[in-house]
């Protein structure tokens, strides 16, 4: 596709809920990597897969989070029992991965999925 | 662990003054990149710095990349209201090729 796309833009849950966020990275792209954003705040990492390679999941804050990417493609976050804290923008990058320090490692953003847990 | 440390938080400026944002890693960096993020949006690209005391700048806007290549800067000259957002930069690390992000400077324009 023309960029990163990420469904759904908004979700609304209760807490104790489980939610999964998807993210459609650009095409040919082999890194790709999940953030948190709360409201006014900077990034958070979260998880980073690069091709074949073994998922760096250090940002991960709880075992309530986990995230797969199928195929080297689509990515799947989700956060089971879900917590009010969760609340935030999860934003979801893609690029092309490790290579030349010839602008490769460009990360490209998706809009975002505004999760709020009620 | 590996860090980026981003200064100041906040910028109130009036506009058609300068606005500068620091970042400082507690190692060298392989390259280190700058991000934009409006009100709403997500971040979107700037710039790459990737060698020793780099200089580069697109129209008001000038990055430099340190000698050590552990800091780096972005400075805009006479800011516009176009410019309000945040900028991040993000230090690539050569170990794992994760970039690591500074925490952002909210560039504000006084009313």
């Amino acid at each position: 596709g023309a960029g990163v796309s990420q469904s759904p833009s908004n979700k609304v849950t209760e807490k104790g809920k489980d939610v999964e966020l998807r993210c459609d990275p650009i095409s040919g792209h082999t890194a790709l990597y999940w953030y948190r954003q709360s409201l006014g705040q900077g990034l958070e990492f979260l998880i980073y897969f690069q091709g074949n390679s073994a998922p760096d999941k250090s940002g991960l804050p709880s075992d309530r989070f986990s995230a797969e990417r199928t195929g080297g493609s689509v990515s799947t976050l989700t956060i089971q029992r879900t917590q009010q804290e969760d609340s935030a923008v999860y934003l979801c990058a893609s690029s092309s991965g490790p290579g030349l320090a010839g602008g490769k490692e460009t990360q490209y953003f998706g809009p975002g999925t505004r999760l709020l847990v009620l | 662990g590996q860090q980026v440390m981003q200064i100041p938080q906040y910028q109130h400026v009036q506009e058609g003054e300068d606005f500068t944002t620091y970042c400082n890693s507690s190692t060298t960096l392989s390259n280190i990149q700058w991000y934009k993020q409006r009100p709403g949006g997500h971040p979107v690209f700037l710039i790459q710095l990737v060698k020793s005391g780099e200089v580069k700048k697109q129209k008001r806007l000038t990055f430099q990349f340190g000698e050590a290549k552990k800091n780096s800067s972005l400075h805009i000259t006479a800011t516009q209201t176009t410019d309000v957002g945040t900028y991040f930069c993000a230090g690539l690390m050569d170990s794992n090729y994760q970039l690591i992000w500074g925490a952002g400077t909210k560039l504000i324009i006084k009313p």
